[in-house]
């Protein structure tokens, strides 16, 4: 399975609100993952199944979507914020989008 | 607390051999799925392989299969990664995770800081 996220790039400043698209090249039911990745460091889970918080995530994180397209949201951009962020599908194994990088505008 | 280090990562020739470890600690290794995923330098995060927690069950990216195999022992809390017939294409840093529900193939919840192969001549 395909996942094709857009923008690849977007610049945003602190306080704006952002939102990522992930597109399955077929349905993925709820089957998604969103995580967060800066320089140097391993990735971290934000969003699983679509819609749940992972343990300790700010609450201005949001995931929705089923099937074949999904949002990921941050309702007040931080600067902790900036990073690149990528969705997993986990319906069918397992497979990354692209990655869709945050900077500052 | 929850630790994965992976080791093994080194420079070698395309077409050669190279063997990847992850150390899980903090957790009950033998409950839980462990998954590679790789990502070439400047490049996104792509999946490379997964094994169940009993080992019984293993799965591979079309990329690596028949050349990649993953293994674990449950007794030393270890997950490894066996790659041969290496491209330049796969210079990258490996990453072993594990799968955040025991069970099924789920989400990531824990990632090591990756080690890095580099294929090269």
């Amino acid at each position: 399975i395909q996942l094709t996220q857009s923008p690849s790039t977007l610049s945003a400043s602190i306080g704006d609100r952002v939102t990522i698209t992930c597109r399955a090249s077929q349905t993925v039911s709820t089957w998604l993952a969103w995580y967060q990745q800066k320089p140097g460091q391993a990735p971290k889970v934000l969003i699983y199944k679509a819609s749940n918080l992972a343990d300790g995530v700010p609450s201005r994180f949001t995931g929705r979507g089923s099937g074949t397209e999904f949002t990921l949201t941050i309702s007040s951009l931080q600067p902790d914020d900036f990073a690149t962020y990528y969705c997993q599908q986990y319906n069918s194994y397992s497979s990354f989008g692209q990655g869709t990088k945050v900077e500052i505008k | 607390e929850v630790q994965l280090v992976e080791s093994g990562g080194a420079l070698v020739q395309p077409g050669g051999s190279l063997t990847l470890s992850c150390e899980a600690s903090g957790f009950t290794f033998s409950s839980f799925a462990m998954n590679w995923v790789r990502q070439a330098p400047g490049k996104g995060l792509e999946w490379v392989s997964y094994i169940s927690a009993t080992g019984r069950a293993v799965y591979y990216a079309d990329s690596v299969q028949g050349r990649f195999t993953i293994s674990r022992d449950n007794a030393k809390n270890s997950l490894s990664l066996q790659m041969n017939s290496l491209r330049a294409e796969e210079t990258a840093i490996y990453y072993c995770a594990r799968d955040a529900t025991v069970g099924v193939i789920t989400h990531l919840d824990y990632w090591g800081q990756g080690t890095l192969v580099a294929v090269s001549s």
